[in-house]
């Protein structure tokens, strides 16, 4: 079965650093892009980036980029969101998401993990 | 970034009934290399992860049931639900994945009537 198991809920104060995970399992990891989005409290979905494990190749929505850091680790099938200072404005939901597509391209999202909830609050 | 806008926000219909949710682009989302419109249609329900129900626009992902469907080309698409069902309440959102990167709708919530 295709899986992608995101790490648990975080509290966090601001300007603390956090690291969460996304560990694919049931298909070749290197060769499908993982998308991260974010979804805050009653609202609707924002597309955040995406990483080819295959390759690191990382690309980053404007709204992001500079925000946040996509990784990933490809001998244990796991990519991740990092940021090195959280804000308040940074609680919500975060999905990681396997993107179909191949070589630089990269398509809709199939497959998508349950989601870790990031609270930051003083 | 391509903006995608849905309309309605909202809409309530009586079970067995058609729900029609619209989705706008701000520029086409048709890649004329392939012929094909880089939409995609997701399905959220409370507490869950989104859920894909079609792709290039009108394809229905597998095991999703055959009164959900897609249409429509270039900057205006359209997902059917022809017998609304008590499972079919969620948010729906569209979803372009046109090469200069992507973005979602901002959302259409079905209820029942």
């Amino acid at each position: 079965e295709v899986q992608l198991v995101q790490s648990g809920a975080e509290v966090k104060k601001p300007g603390e650093s956090l690291k969460i995970s996304c560990k694919g399992s049931g298909y070749s990891f290197t060769n499908y892009w993982i998308g991260w989005v974010r979804q805050m409290p009653g609202k609707g979905l924002e597309w955040m980036g995406i990483i080819y494990p295959g390759d690191s190749d990382t690309r980053y929505s404007p709204s992001f980029q500079g925000q946040v850091t996509i990784s990933a680790d490809k001998s244990i099938t796991t990519a991740y969101l990092q940021w090195s200072s959280l804000k308040a404005s940074d609680t919500a939901m975060y999905y990681c998401a396997r993107q179909v597509g191949g070589g630089p391209y990269y398509y809709y999202m199939d497959v998508w993990g349950k989601g870790t909830t990031v609270t930051v609050s003083s | 970034d391509i903006v995608m806008t849905q309309s309605p926000d909202s809409l309530a219909v009586s079970l067995g009934e058609r729900a029609t949710i619209n989705c706008k682009s701000s520029q086409s989302v048709l890649y004329s290399s392939n012929n094909k419109n880089y939409l995609a249609w997701y399905q959220q329900k409370p507490g869950q992860p989104p859920k894909l129900l079609i792709y290039w626009a009108s394809t229905r992902e597998s095991g999703v049931p055959d009164r959900f469907s897609g249409s429509g080309s270039g900057t205006d698409f359209t997902l059917t639900i022809s017998s609304l069902q008590a499972e079919d309440v969620a948010v729906y959102y569209c979803q372009q994945y046109y090469p200069t990167g992507l973005t979602f709708g901002g959302g259409t919530k079905v209820e029942i009537k």
